[in-house]
């Protein structure tokens, strides 16, 4: 099983300012990367997908990068409504499909 | 519109099964898989398991392989999570979520949470 970690658990920003979150797989998932917004009493909306490309309806300030390991999520000038819980989910090539344990930005 | 509709809240005493359904629309429903995730409190979301409902062909994580069943009806455009012998660990918010196998999940339900208690 792929193990997808997460850093930092929590991050403390200002409304306008830019935001990193970082996801390392345990073993190359090339670029089958999903990032995921989750916000209290809500299910999961599908953010990022195959690394960096934005799913349907997400700002353009929101952008992906990496393969293999290593990813990045990006929120260039953060919105009242982007504070939330951001997860990783890698899917590649067979199941379980795994998830990070997710980073908080915060106010 | 890509909608996936849940079954109610249950409340269930341990060693019991719960089956939580999850009927689809706005869409070709034999056309893409339907996964299963759970998220208990505070915790990262963990998938479940996946079904085909064009090819009927379904799997599971080795985690609940021996207690989870994932069905589908295509005349009613409903997948059923069946998860038994429940214990308080299981008690958690189950969503369904569409995704072909080795793609993202790309439309989820709001969730149904299954409260696990004696």
């Amino acid at each position: 099983e792929i193990v997808m970690t997460q850093s930092p658990a929590t991050l403390s920003v200002s409304p306008g300012e830019r935001a990193t979150l970082s996801c390392r797989a345990s073993q190359s998932v090339s670029s089958n990367l999903a990032w995921y917004q989750q916000k209290p009493g809500q299910a999961p909306r599908l953010l990022i997908y195959g690394a960096s490309t934005r799913a349907t309806g997400i700002p353009a300030r929101f952008s992906g990068r990496g393969s293999g390991t290593e990813f990045t999520l990006t929120i260039s000038s953060l919105q009242s409504e982007d504070f939330a819980i951001y997860y990783c989910q890698h899917y590649d090539k067979w199941p379980p499909w795994t998830f990070g344990q997710g980073t908080k930005v915060e106010i | 519109q890509v909608q996936l509709v849940q079954s109610g809240a249950e409340v269930k005493k341990p060693g019991a099964s719960v089956m939580v359904s999850c009927k689809a629309s706005g869409y070709s429903f034999t056309g893409y898989a339907i996964n299963w995730v759970r998220q208990a409190p505070g915790q990262r979301l963990e998938w479940m398991g996946w079904i085909n409902p064009g090819g009927g062909n379904t799997e599971s994580s080795q985690k609940f392989q021996g207690r989870v069943t994932i069905t589908s009806d295509t005349s009613a455009s409903t997948v059923y999570m069946e998860l038994s012998s429940l214990t308080s660990e299981d008690t958690a918010f189950y969503y369904c979520a569409r995704g072909r196998y080795g793609d993202p999940l790309d439309y989820w339900g709001l969730g149904t949470l299954v409260t696990v208690s004696s």
